[in-house]
């Protein structure tokens, strides 16, 4: 099992462009959630999915979109960006538990908005 | 909304020194779960805590649920360089509410 996949690794865009994260899991979890990771900040919760079909915002949602076609993609859309969303972002899957069992994280995507 | 406070921010240890980090929760906590990340890295599961006053080892890690169920501790005994790294607690309280990470506590060891 590859687990959880991000692409791209690194990006870089210019303000008000749009891109899309791709995030990938073949562990067959239900539950899917995007993070955010700035330097002292932890990691904060931007949206997650219970399952195909279903999604939620989370703590920081403004600026991004998500959808949940499939179990095993959950990708995360920036409609027009900005630089305060210079980050990395992490993409994580879970099963059981309630909607937050244990996290599995994806190596994440670094994002640069100039 | 919950909040999850963290501290210290940062710690520096000599190799052999122990470490702790804390956790505080502003609800009380169906669980808590402990992460690490590398430098570079992503976070790694370590460790979920449920019941109340729960006391979990692993190796040279102890990992502490507060009697109240709104605390936690990490304590690394002896710490080696491949301890360095950010430490993440996250509560939730209750299995249909979000996680809410600690902003983590980033330990460097000197050899």
């Amino acid at each position: 099992n590859a687990g959880v996949t991000q692409t791209p690794k690194f990006q870089v865009l210019k303000t008000g462009q749009s891109m899309t994260l791709q995030c990938a899991q073949d562990m067959n979890h239900e539950y899917m959630s995007w993070y955010r990771q700035d330097p002292g900040m932890g990691l904060r919760l931007i949206h997650y999915s219970v399952g195909a079909g279903i999604t939620d915002q989370g703590e920081v949602p403004n600026g991004y979109n998500v959808s949940r076609s499939t179990t095993e993609d959950f990708p995360l859309r920036l409609l027009s960006a900005a630089p305060s969303q210079t980050s990395v972002y992490f993409c994580a899957s879970s099963y059981g538990q309630g909607h937050f069992g244990t996290q599995y994280f994806g190596p994440g995507t670094r994002l640069l908005v100039l | 909304g919950q909040q999850v406070m963290q501290i210290p921010q940062y710690q520096h240890v000599q190799e052999g020194e122990d470490f702790t980090t804390y956790c505080n929760s502003s609800t009380t906590l169906s669980n808590i779960q402990w992460y690490k990340q590398r430098p570079g890295g992503h976070p790694v599961f370590l460790i979920q805590l449920v019941k109340s006053g729960e006391v979990k080892k692993q190796k040279r890690l102890t990992f502490q649920f507060g009697e109240a169920k709104k605390n936690s501790s990490l304590h690394i005994t002896a710490t080696q360089t491949t301890d360095v790294g950010t430490y993440f607690c996250a509560g939730t309280s209750s299995g249909n509410t979000p996680l809410v990470f600690g902003k983590g506590t980033r330990l460097s060891v000197i050899a």
